[in-house]
């Protein structure tokens, strides 16, 4: 079974702009989250999307958004960059094995804003 | 939320057991405890995941007193391979796949030295 696809690996923006982040889950699991992950805060909750519905959201701006299709594929987007949204993000799609719930997490893009 | 608090580094020995804990004081009863190991560059890696008591899969054992208000994750004889960011992550397992609301702990460096 193919893993979280995250694309693109590295991205470099300038400030002002826009970007937006795609995420190809696990065939079948229909959940997608995703994280920000910087060295000062960790990792950071988004939000999740649910059968192209937004279920939860973290506490960001609304600058950050995000969408889900009819395939679960899931995209992100980031208007109007500011320096400090330099950080790895990374998209986790969920699984149920037996009685456990988790996480498969994707290898993430890398964000660099200059 | 619950709250997660982790040590923020530890070091050992190669083939040394390793007991990494997690507080989470205001757990809600309907949470679940889980444990991910991340590698730099690399999203992080489902490990294990219990709700009381103890839990043991080949790779770790999750050990969850009554109150769970804690969790202990033990990684028996570590190896240089060991040495990664472990991450406590409390969260409610929502019915029909992914998590409803999730607090990713701030992580433990754990640095094995041979």
């Amino acid at each position: 079974k193919a893993g979280v696809t995250q694309t693109p690996r590295y991205l470099i923006k300038t400030r002002g702009q826009q970007v937006t982040l795609s995420c190809s889950p696990i065939s079948g699991h229909r959940s997608v989250s995703w994280y920000q992950q910087t060295p000062g805060q960790g990792l950071q909750f988004l939000f999740e999307y649910f059968s192209e519905t937004q279920r939860n959201k973290g506490n960001f701006p609304g600058r950050f958004s995000g969408r889900q299709f009819s395939n679960s594929r899931s995209e992100m987007n980031v208007s109007t960059l500011e320096l400090g949204d330099s950080a790895l993000y990374l998209c986790a799609s969920s699984f149920k094995t037996g009685e456990n719930y988790g996480y498969t997490f994707g290898s993430g893009t890398r964000l660099t804003v200059v | 939320l619950a709250k997660t608090t982790q040590p923020i580094s530890m070091d050992s020995y190669e083939g040394q057991e390793v007991n990494i804990t997690c507080s989470h004081n205001n757990i809600a009863t309907n949470d679940y405890i889980t444990w991910y190991q991340q590698f730099p560059s690399q999203g992080p890696r489902f490990i294990i995941q219990g709700y009381k008591t103890k839990v043991t899969n080949e790779v770790a054992s999750l050990f969850i007193p009554a109150d769970r208000k804690s969790s202990t994750l033990s990684l028996p004889r570590v190896s240089l391979s060991d040495t990664a960011v472990y991450y406590c992550l409390v969260g409610d397992q929502g019915k029909s796949g992914g998590y409803q609301k999730v607090t990713f702990g701030t992580g433990t460096k754990l640095q094995v030295i041979p």
